[in-house]
């Protein structure tokens, strides 16, 4: 059962365009919802995370918004930019429930590319 | 600083081999675990680790066995390698208690011939 879904699997943008990338979860037990950013051959690294007490966390020209009684958070990425082609995943936890709480429970990625 | 350090890089097996993956961290983290990544299907939890001598299994646990006898390192052995074990593996850490940040490898790309 995947616990968090993802879309959109691709999306291409134009330079200075707004990427948006959406995902939902069931568990409400989540608590700490991060996002990802993995370049080719790297490893991901953590851009932006948001915890349900708020409904949107802005950095720079990332930001994460969030509708708790909808089960869905999304990344919006202003004025996008080549360097930001990169593959972003969506991931959910759950900090105080237990043996399996720090597990991430990641969404299956959106490749995303920025034309020039 | 080292943060998650993966070896080998590159490894190609042939079916049937065994090998062990690397992993070790110097940011002291109780929780690391090992991913596997391949093409439209995200990341997936293949085992992980809440501290030395504690280990369990994630989604995709079958053919892979894991050891903590030290904070610092998790190796993940393949036991029989196989042609469905072709796949990129990374191996992160994070503190527990809270929201934290998990720190990942640079990744180990196996191909099982």
């Amino acid at each position: 059962q995947q616990q968090v879904k993802q879309s959109p699997q691709s999306l291409i943008v134009q330079k200075g365009g707004i990427s948006i990338i959406n995902c939902a979860y069931e568990n409400t037990a989540f608590d700490y919802f991060p996002w990802y950013q993995q370049f080719p051959g790297k490893g991901p690294a953590l851009l932006i995370a948001i915890r349900p007490d708020v409904s949107e966390k802005k950095e720079g020209r990332f930001t994460i918004s969030f509708n708790k009684s909808a089960k869905q958070f999304s990344l919006h990425i202003m004025d996008s930019q080549p360097g930001d082609s990169a593959t972003y995943f969506c991931a959910a936890s759950s900090a105080y429930s237990g043996a399996g709480s720090y597990q991430l429970t990641f969404g299956k990625g959106t490749k995303l590319s920025v034309i020039p | 600083n080292a943060g998650v350090t993966q070896t080998p890089k590159f490894q190609v097996l042939k079916t049937g081999q065994s090998m062990t993956l690397q992993c070790a961290q110097d940011m002291n983290h109780e929780y690391m675990s090992w991913y596997r990544q391949d093409p439209g299907m995200g990341l997936r939890l293949i085992h992980y680790s809440v501290g030395a001598g504690i280990t369990d299994q994630g989604e995709v646990p079958n053919g892979y066995n894991v050891s903590r006898s030290t904070t610092e390192d998790f190796p993940l052995r393949l036991l029989s390698a196989a042609p469905s074990q072709t796949s990129v593996y990374f191996c992160a850490s994070r503190k527990t208690g809270g929201a934290t940040e998990a720190f990942f490898g640079q990744g180990t790309r196996l191909t099982v011939v």
